[in-house]
């Protein structure tokens, strides 16, 4: 039943590792999103997909690489993890390549960087 | 400065009493989402206001659009402890380059107090 999902749902490694962050949503949609949720609860988009294609691609570090192999699953990668990229990150996705679209929201990866 | 900006920041208030969160956005408004979070999950789509003037209800909550004052106003009657979360406002601005782009702001702490 489950809409959005994402694993792990907690991460928690050491500085200098890469690890990814994988996503799956099994509504059909052809768009899919990553945001970073900060400390103070900031939330903000990173990446955005639409049929695999890249649409939206933030001011990000390229250390942080999305990857799309179909339309249903959007994996984050991150390379040589950092202190500052302890987050909680939220894959999401709507129909439509246009945000003004309702998007559904998995429940998160907490990501603790030590 | 923000182009989105909620207020209060954080609300603490007794069951069974009303209150209103606002969103402004400095620029202009394609649409504007309400989402709630709680903590450790992920969000959940409560309603999206496009016309000005335009008001929605979802149970107990009402949020209404004004457009003139780029303004969205978000209202609980009668509050619950089931209503406390984060609620998150995310505006849909035209970036002028041939895309919409959603901006969230930085959300409301609700606490009720049984």
């Amino acid at each position: 039943d489950t809409a959005v999902s994402q694993t792990p749902k907690y991460l928690v490694t050491q500085m200098g590792n890469d690890k990814s962050i994988k996503c799956e949503q099994n509504l059909g949609h052809d768009t899919m999103y990553w945001y970073k949720q900060d400390s103070k609860k900031f939330l903000k988009i990173m990446f955005s997909y639409n049929n695999k294609e890249l649409i939206i691609n933030e001011t990000v570090p390229n250390r942080f690489s999305p990857k799309s192999p179909d339309k249903a699953h959007l994996n984050l990668h991150i390379n040589s993890l950092e202190l500052g990229d302890s987050a909680v990150y939220f894959c999401a996705s709507s129909f439509g390549r246009q945000p003004y679209y309702e998007q559904y929201f998995g429940p998160g990866t907490r990501l603790t960087v030590t | 400065s923000q182009e989105l900006e909620q207020s209060p920041q954080s609300l603490i208030v007794q069951e069974g009493k009303n209150l209103t969160i606002n969103c402004t956005s400095s620029k202009t408004l394609y649409g504007l989402y309400w989402y709630k979070q709680k903590y450790g999950e992920g969000l959940i789509f409560l309603m999206m206001l496009q016309k000005g003037g335009e008001e929605k209800s979802h149970e107990k909550i009402t949020a209404k659009l004004d457009e003139k004052k780029q303004q969205s106003s978000l209202h609980i009657t009668a509050s619950q402890p089931s209503h406390a979360g984060i609620y998150l406002c995310g505006a849909v601005h035209w970036d002028g380059a041939g895309s919409y782009q959603l901006t969230f702001g930085k959300g409301t702490k609700l606490s009720v107090i049984p």
